[in-house]
Order: structure tokens, then sequence, then C-alpha cells
């Protein structure tokens, strides 16, 4: 079936500090990839998202790329902001289960002034 | 742009009650949501598929009889936790599906629901 790994966390980062999350997929046929973030107490908003392979997704100064052959979809900041701070779940779409989202275990970023 | 209202947002009860969550697409129809389970720092666990008009499909090792689903009409389902106990505690996050969204975005969620049973 259909599988999506994150890196481990905590991540904690300094303000203005690169950020990078990798997540990796398995999936047959061709999935769309998302990054969705959790704020505390809610529920999950769409980041980005990219449907097909080599797209950029973009959004807020967050940047991922679909990379069919490594089958990864890591997230990047340039500069994070302590607003940033939240959990990120990698997601996919697609491949066996149509509709249905497969999610990552998340990662927890906290950004310190 | 699509919306998905979940209430309450947080409840508090009593070991035994049975506990009714409500999600709504506010502008849109939506025959098909979806019902998550969140437990602290963890990922999401897909509890059910609630499909309007039918019956729940349930994820293995969910129990049917424990968290009732019902979707009876194209812009509410519901989840009910029977019997609930202090281990029911958790976050339960909704969402509606828009098949062929121009968003390409498959889900929509609520904002979710804090269950706490003392």
């Amino acid at each position: 079936g259909d599988s999506v790994t994150q890196m481990e966390g905590p991540v904690t980062l300094s303000e203005e500090a690169f950020l990078t999350i990798n997540c990796t997929y398995t999936a047959t046929g061709y999935p769309s990839l998302f990054w969705y973030v959790q704020y505390p107490g809610e529920g999950l908003q769409l980041l980005l998202k990219a449907t097909k392979a080599d797209d950029k997704g973009s959004n807020k100064g967050f940047e991922a790329t679909y990379r069919k052959e490594t089958t990864s979809f890591h997230l990047e900041k340039g500069s994070v902001q302590v607003s940033d701070s939240a959990v990120y779940f990698c997601a996919l779409s697609g491949g066996t289960s149509y509709g249905k989202l497969t999610f990552g275990q998340g990662t927890i970023l906290t950004v310190h002034p | 742009g699509a919306v998905v209202s979940q209430h309450p947002s947080w409840v508090i009860c009593k070991s035994g009650t049975s506990v009714k969550i409500e999600c709504r697409s506010l502008d849109f129809q939506a025959t098909t949501m979806f019902w998550y389970r969140q437990f602290p720092k963890q990922s999401l666990m897909l509890m059910a598929t609630s499909n309007e008009g039918s019956k729940a499909t349930y994820e293995q090792g969910v129990e049917k009889d424990k968290f009732l689903i019902n979707h009876a009409s194209l812009t509410l389902s519901t989840l009910t936790v029977t019997s609930a106990h202090p281990e029911d505690s958790s976050f339960y996050i909704c969402s509606a599906f828009i098949p062929g969204g121009s968003s390409n975005q498959p889900q929509h969620f609520g904002d979710g629901t804090r269950l706490s049973i003392l």
C-alpha cells in the first residue's frame, strides 16, 4: 500500500535559519503530494501541493519539489520565523486509494527568537 | 474557498456518556467525509470514510459500534462516541472530500474537536 515517511523530529531552529524537512513516499501510479501544517489546537491547513513530477509547490516562503526519481517531496524554507512553529505533515493522495490521504508521522518544528 | 465547520471544538464529559461531533460543509456539498483521530504528538489516523446515504466504511481496528457515523445529508456528517471512557480522549478531525475540485486539494479539514473524558 501507499506510505509516507518523514524525518524524525522535533526540529528546533533559531529565527532566520534554513529549514529542511525530508519526506519520501511509496505509492503505485501517480500520486499528488501535499504538505499540511497544523498549529496548536487546530485542524490541518494545506501549505502547498504538487500534482506531477518536477512540479514545485510554494507558499509563504515554503517550497517543495516533486521528485519522482527519488520519490521525495522535501519541504524547505530559507528563513524561518517564530510564527512557523507548528507540526508539518507530508501526505499523498491517489496511488491505490482514491480520495484518501496517506500522512507521514508529522514533524514538530519549534523556532526560537 | 471550501469551508468545513466542526462542532464542538472542545468537550469534556463524564465516563459512560455519549458524545456527538458534527462536521459540516458550509459552502459545498460533500458526498464523502473522513474522520480522523490524532493522539498527542502523533499523526492522523483515519478512522472511517463517511458516505452520504450509505453506511460508513471503517478502517481495520476501529470499533464501528463504538464510533457511530451518520452522513444523512450532503452537508453534514456526525461522529458519536458511545459510552465514552478515558481512553477515548483524543483530538478528532473531520474532512470533506471534493472530487475533481479545481484546487486539486482532495480534502478540506475542520478545526478538530478535543474530547476529554473524565
